[in-house]
Parts: structure tokens; C-alpha cells; sequence
């Protein structure tokens, strides 16, 4: 079955240290998206990609990076620029035309050691 | 900017009993809506979605919503509630020919369905 897989589940950071997540999807989608959910504050887009070699910030990019050199992948760093990294990750994707929906993975929950 | 509100952070029904979540949004052109359905440490998962025609949606797991453009509003309602239904529950709108796709959401409303 296509889908959107995130990994790992769980991710744990030392202070100064940068990680990085994986997303990879099947669904041939041309955009994707990561996503950090904090309690109470909904979804808020760190950064997306309409096309390989491409992205552009979203709305919390500071202290996050990205890159897009395959289709299927579109991996999260997490630096340690970002001083509070303790939250929920979601990657998405969606055939680049507007009006569609957005396809979800699972989630990576990172936690400050 | 185009911005969603649910109003509602938390909501408590119980099981067997009907169900409406609301959502507003803000946006100067027609939008596109959808809504999705959060489990705890899980991914969202589209319950329904409006383009447009028909201003009342169904969708899976037997929710529908409607579309009031006049209201800007877009809730989310279900007739009677199953204990399954225990989620957060996110309204999402984006913009015809805008760049990327992007969607806003709306800060989630949690539901809690009491036995």
C-alpha cells in the first residue's frame, strides 16, 4: 500500500547536537511538507517542497533544514540553532496541484536529554 | 492571510449522542476546506473535504459538514457518537492556485465521549 513513512517513531537530542528525520512516500507525490504540532497550537508548516531540488520556508523555519534530491525523501534536521525542539513532527505530501489533499505519516516525537 | 478558528478546544459528548465541531475561516477567495481526525501520537487521516457544488459533505466514518459561505464557516457534524470517535479533530483550509498547496489549521478541537 502507498503511504508516507516516518522515522523513528521516537528521537531523543542532547543539548547542542543536531538530528535528523526521515520521510520518505510512495504515493508519487510531487510536495511535501513537514509539520510541528505543540499541544494547544494545531499544525504549524516548518518547511515545503513542490519539486525535487527544491523548497521554500514555512512559517517556523528558523533553527530547521531540509533537502529534497530524491522524489521519495524529504528529510528534517532538526540544528541545535533551534532552542526548543521538544515537540511532534509530521511529514505530509500532495500532488502539487491546489485542492488537494494533504497525505500524513505517523509522526516523530523528538525530546530534549 | 487566510486563518482558521476553532473555537472550541475541547469538547465532551456522550457516546450515542450528536456531535457538531465548528470552524471559521479567513480567506478573500473561495478556499478550499478539509477536515481530519487525530489520534493520540498518530498522523491525520482525512475525514471529508469540500471543493465545491454541494455545500454539504459526507465523509468517512459517518461525518458530514457544511459549507456556509456566508457564515465563513465550515463545522463538522456527526449524528451519533461512538466511544472510536475519541480524537483531536483538525479544520484545514487552503487556496485555489496558491503556491505549494499550503493548507492552515485550525488549533484542533479534542473530543471526549463518555460511556
Amino acid at each position: 500500500d502507498g503511504g508516507i513513512t516516518q522515522s523513528p517513531k521516537y528521537l531523543f537530542r542532547k543539548e547542542g547536537q543536531n538530528v535528523t528525520l526521515s520521510c520518505e512516500q510512495n504515493l508519487n507525490h510531487d510536495a511535501m511538507y513537514w509539520y510541528r504540532q505543540d499541544p494547544g497550537q494545531g499544525l504549524r508548516l516548518i518547511y515545503y517542497s513542490q519539486i525535487v531540488n527544491d523548497f521554500q520556508k514555512g512559517d517556523i523555519a528558523e533553527g530547521y533544514s531540509v533537502s529534497r534530491e530524491k522524489k521519495e525523501s524529504f528529510p528534517l534536521t532538526v540544528t541545535s540553532a533551534q532552542k526548543n525542539p521538544t515537540a511532534f513532527y509530521l511529514c505530509a505530501s500532495s500532488p502539487e496541484q491546489s485542492n488537494q489533499p494533504q497525505h500524513f505519516g505517523d509522526g516523530t516525537r523528538l525530546s530534549i536529554l | 492571510a487566510q486563518s482558521v478558528t476553532q473555537p472550541d478546544i475541547h469538547i465532551t459528548v456522550s457516546e450515542g449522542a450528536s456531535l457538531e465541531l465548528r470552524c471559521n475561516y479567513s480567506y478573500g477567495a473561495t478556499p478550499y476546506l478539509f477536515w481530519y481526525v487525530q489520534s493520540p501520537g498518530q498522523g491525520l487521516q482525512l475525514l471529508l473535504k469540500y471543493f465545491s457544488g454541494d455545500t454539504l459533505v459526507q465523509g468517512i466514518k459517518g461525518f458530514e459538514a457544511e459549507f456556509k459561505r456566508s457564515q465563513s464557516s465550515f463545522n463538522l457534524r456527526k449524528p451519533s457518537v461512538h466511544w472510536s470517535d475519541a480524537a483531536e479533530y483538525f479544520c484545514a483550509v487552503g487556496a485555489f492556485k496558491a503556491a505549494g498547496n499550503k493548507l492552515t489549521f485550525g488549533g484542533g478541537t479534542r473530543v471526549l465521549v463518555k460511556p
